[in-house]
């Protein structure tokens, strides 16, 4: 069974754009969340969605934006770049909200 | 809002050793896990723990639910070089577990 795909892996922007991140969660699950890991604050929840549904969300600005599609993949978008959204950006996804989460290997974005 | 406070920071130990590591919070949580991180990898579940006071095996990694619901450890018995990377406790404050709070890790390295 495949694990969760996230792409790209790596990412290079300038500041004032917006980029949009996929993730593909492992076949069957319906849940996925995101997160955002930086060495300064760590691993931090960004958002969670089941069923096209966004089910929680994190302490984000709006410029960080997400959706799930009918076949449970999802887009994260972050807007008007800033030089501290530069992280690793994980997704993570599970077969219901009982069911812990599994990550996949992140996108690293890095905003110059 | 919620942490979660983790001890050590880092660890250097030789090949053989045993490890210990523990997650703290102020407040009662009803899951506690462990994921392990390796480098340019997301996070990997290592063990899950759902029941106060409960301890859980999975081979060399042991891992006990404190009985207040405020903490967890995790023992690594008889450590070898590929146990390097980051271990990272994490909490489900609610009902869902694709919300989770993330201690701050804890990096270990293993001098053969």
């Amino acid at each position: 069974k495949a694990g969760v795909t996230q792409t790209p892996r790596y990412l290079i922007k300038t500041r004032g754009q917006q980029v949009t991140l996929s993730c593909s969660p492992i076949s069957g699950h319906r849940s996925v969340s995101w997160y955002q890991q930086t060495p300064g604050q760590g691993l931090q929840f960004l958002f969670e969605y089941f069923s096209e549904t966004q089910r929680n969300k994190g302490n984000f600005p709006g410029r960080f934006s997400g959706r799930q599609f009918s076949n449970s993949r999802s887009e994260m978008n972050v807007s008007t770049l800033e030089l501290g959204d530069s992280a690793l950006y994980l997704c993570a996804s599970s077969s219901d909200s009982n069911s812990p989460l599994h990550f996949g290997n992140g996108t690293r974005l890095t905003v110059t | 809002g919620q942490q979660l406070n983790q001890s050590p920071q880092s660890m250097f130990i030789q090949e053989g050793e045993d490890v210990s590591m523990n997650c703290t919070s102020s407040s009662i949580f009803n899951t506690w896990l462990w994921y392990k991180q390796d480098p340019g990898e997301g996070p990997v579940l290592l063990i899950a723990l759902y029941k106060a006071g409960e301890l859980t095996s999975n081979g060399r990694l042991t891992a006990q639910f404190g009985i207040t619901r405020k903490d967890s450890f995790l023992n690594i018995s008889a450590s070898i070089p590929s146990d390097v990377g980051i271990y990272f406790c994490a909490v489900s404050g609610g009902t869902s577990y694709g919300k989770l709070t993330f201690g701050q890790g804890t990096i270990l390295t293993v001098h053969p």
